[in-house]
């Protein structure tokens, strides 16, 4: 089965621009997952779907960033506008939803914020 | 709050020798835990997790409520077990919340 798919790979912006991430989960995940994962640290999770409602975004430093996934499928991540401290890895994930399942990581997008 | 600690972020063994990844967790209630791993230039994946008891490529680890652990371990490291490895707990809401990862390395 295909995994999952992020795009674009790498993305460099100067503070203040915006940008957007895209994420294709595996076909049938009822769950996204999009984290952040600083350079030393351990993914952080931003913000959780089921399906297309937000489970918990409790991390979601909502006055720059944003993410919808309105169909159920597909999601996007945007930041608008973007700060020197938001330089990091952007990971999306997927999972079938159920309790203490497996997530399945897409390769990442390597933001650079200059 | 939810709290992952793995307190070397850098680990090198001889190929051969027995490797520890030390993982503690804060209590709460039941835990779910999890180890994922990042080889070189691949994606971050599940390597174990707590509640199937099971051994993957040679690495079990045991869930000790008492001292809130679950270190990884394997008997005889071999070079492609050199990786970043992040512990993880489940929260309540089925996301996970990772330690900041011990890099192994197997000294050949």
């Amino acid at each position: 089965e295909a995994g999952v798919a992020q795009s674009p790979r790498y993305k460099i912006i100067e503070k203040r621009q915006s940008v957007a991430f895209w994420c294709n989960p595996i076909s049938g995940h009822a769950t996204l997952y999009w984290y952040q994962q600083i350079l030393g640290q351990g993914p952080k999770l931003l913000i959780q779907f089921q399906n297309n409602g937000v489970v918990d975004d409790s991390q979601l430093p909502k006055d720059r960033f944003s993410a919808e996934r309105l169909k159920g499928v597909d999601s996007t991540l945007k930041i608008q506008p973007a700060k020197l401290e938001d330089s990091a890895v952007y990971l999306c994930a997927s999972s079938l939803g159920l309790a203490g399942g497996e997530q399945y990581f897409g390769p990442g997008t390597r933001l650079t914020v200059t | 709050a939810q709290r992952v600690t793995q307190p070397e972020k850098l680990l090198s063994v001889f190929k051969g020798a027995p490797v520890e990844l030390k993982c503690n967790y804060s209590y709460s209630g039941s835990p779910e835990l999890f180890w994922y791993v990042q080889y070189s230039r691949q994606r971050l994946q599940l390597l174990l997790r707590h509640i199937s008891r099971e051994s993957i490529k040679g690495f079990t680890a045991d869930l000790n409520k008492g001292e809130t652990s679950f270190h990884l371990k394997k008997p005889f490291a071999q070079e492609e077990d050199s990786a970043m490895y992040y512990c993880a707990q489940g929260t309540g809401a089925n996301n996970l919340f990772f330690g900041t990862g011990t890099r192994l390395t197997v000294i050949p």
